[in-house]
């Protein structure tokens, strides 16, 4: 099965601190996209970041970057200066013609 | 840029009948539009994924007849949920794509929260 898996259901991170939310996938393919994807509470999806994976260099953008791990088939989001509204459920997603999602990780941030 | 609206945003209605929830995109054309069902404190399900003119393709598991995708033009992809049951209560998300040209980002709209009485 292609699967994407969040070990971390919840996390909680203390306001201007740095967080890791972790992803481990399985696939078969070769070319896939790897995406993050938050949902506040609004239940509104939105794109975080996104890494192509045959780009050996991590994607970042602002405060948030991924560390991938093809070998391994892991791709870890790192959040920088963690602010109260980056509190929402985080997705870690992977494909390409259609998406599979992970669980998710539910991130608290603590003022 | 890359907004995908949804129609209605809240939905009541009664066992048996039938309801219709549009997705569409508002400042693009969309190369595949995609229908997700999220239950409470879950994930996003993909239920089947749209391409213009042509039928759906729906995942396993998902009753096709009683979960109905048209998808009339590049913009405008509507799921029908015939039939209600108390057990089709969910909330619903549409997204749309641009494929390869944007690098398989899906672009979601703000769903759709469906109860069946």
């Amino acid at each position: 099965a292609q699967t994407v898996t969040q070990s971390q259901p919840e996390m909680s991170v203390q306001e201007a601190e740095t967080v890791t939310l972790s992803c481990t996938y399985d696939t078969s393919e070769s070319d896939y996209y790897l995406f993050w994807y938050k949902q506040p509470p609004s239940r509104q999806m939105i794109l975080v970041i996104r890494q192509e994976a045959y780009k050996q260099q991590n994607a970042t953008e602002n405060r948030f970057s991924v560390n991938f791990q093809k070998a391994a088939k892991s791709f870890s989001l790192k959040i920088s200066d963690s602010q109260l509204g980056d509190a929402a459920m985080y997705f870690c997603a992977r494909g390409r013609d259609k998406i599979i999602f992970g669980k998710g990780t539910r991130l608290h941030i603590l003022p | 840029g890359a907004v995908v609206s949804q129609h209605p945003s809240r939905v009541i209605c009664k066992s048996g009948t039938s309801v219709k929830i549009e997705c569409r995109s508002l400042d693009f054309q969309a190369t595949t539009m995609f229908w997700y069902r999220q239950f409470p404190k879950q994930s996003l399900m993909l239920m089947a994924t749209s391409n213009e003119g042509s039928k759906a393709t729906y995942e396993q598991g998902v009753e096709k007849d009683k979960f109905l995708i048209n998808h009339a033009s590049l913009t405008l992809s509507t799921l029908t949920v015939t039939s209600a049951h108390p057990e089709d209560s969910s909330f619903y998300i549409c997204s749309a794509s641009l494929g390869g040209n944007k690098g398989y980002e899906q672009y979601f709209g703000p769903g759709t929260r469906l109860t069946v009485t």
